[in-house]
């Protein structure tokens, strides 16, 4: 992989827990964004951000926050975990029209 | 609404057969455009990518696609399969120059290669 990190890798939670995934990279990328995939439906795009301080809400963000406070750091927050966001959630990152790079994925259950 | 569209969501290859992946977006205007490949259990690798140029692009494992802007289609082809290529098949756009983190995916389609 070439720099993308997302911790944890596995994580079951139970309904109304908080969590926060992880992610890094080091290869001084502006862009990094979290996307989350589920059967049929491809990858879809929960939060975004082109820089340290600053994010944008994607597609699908009702349930997660974001925060970039580093440019190497973009940790995504379940405020309060529900079923429906079960799922495999990717990070990824890059440059102005360059290649966006994926972690490997976290798989995360809420029961 | 704007969106990402893979026709063929299971296909069934035999090994040397030909491939194409259909894709096509519905946005105006000026678009990026990439196939990644997603191995099972693994993360999304990029097989290609065109931002401007000849539209025939070459990627790796000798994945080719043809951007056609009139038909707003960037199809995805290979002349010969290997059980290798087994995998899931993801086609993504990003909206002109300055959105290239903000993908906008396909569905996703299948591709099961039998030796």
């Amino acid at each position: 992989n070439a720099g993308v990190t997302q911790t944890p890798k596995f994580q079951v939670l139970k309904t109304g827990q908080s969590m926060t995934l992880q992610c890094a990279q080091d290869m001084n990328h502006e862009y990094m964004s979290w996307y989350r995939q589920d059967p049929g439906m491809g990858l879809r795009l929960i939060h975004y951000s082109v820089g340290a301080g600053i994010t944008d809400q994607g597609e699908v963000p009702n349930g997660y926050n974001v925060s970039r406070s580093t440019t190497e750091d973009f940790p995504l927050r379940l405020l309060s975990a529900a079923p429906s966001q079960t799922s495999v959630y990717f990070c990824a990152s890059g440059r102005e029209r360059n290649t966006i790079y994926f972690g490997e994925g976290s798989w995360l259950t809420v029961v | 609404a704007q969106s990402v569209s893979q026709h063929n969501h299971h296909v069934i290859l035999s090994e040397a057969a030909s491939l194409e992946l259909g894709c096509n977006y519905s946005y105006g205007g000026t678009v990026n455009l990439f196939w990644y490949v997603q191995y099972p259990g693994q993360h999304l690798q990029l097989l290609l990518k065109y931002f401007s140029g000849d539209p025939l692009v070459k990627g790796i494992k000798g994945f080719e696609a043809e951007f056609i802007k009139s038909k707003f289609s960037f199809n995805l082809r290979k002349p010969s399969v290997q059980w290798s290529d087994t995998a899931e098949y993801f086609c993504a756009v990003t909206k002109g120059s300055s959105n290239t983190g903000k993908l906008i995916f396909g569905q996703g389609t299948t591709l099961q290669v039998k030796p």
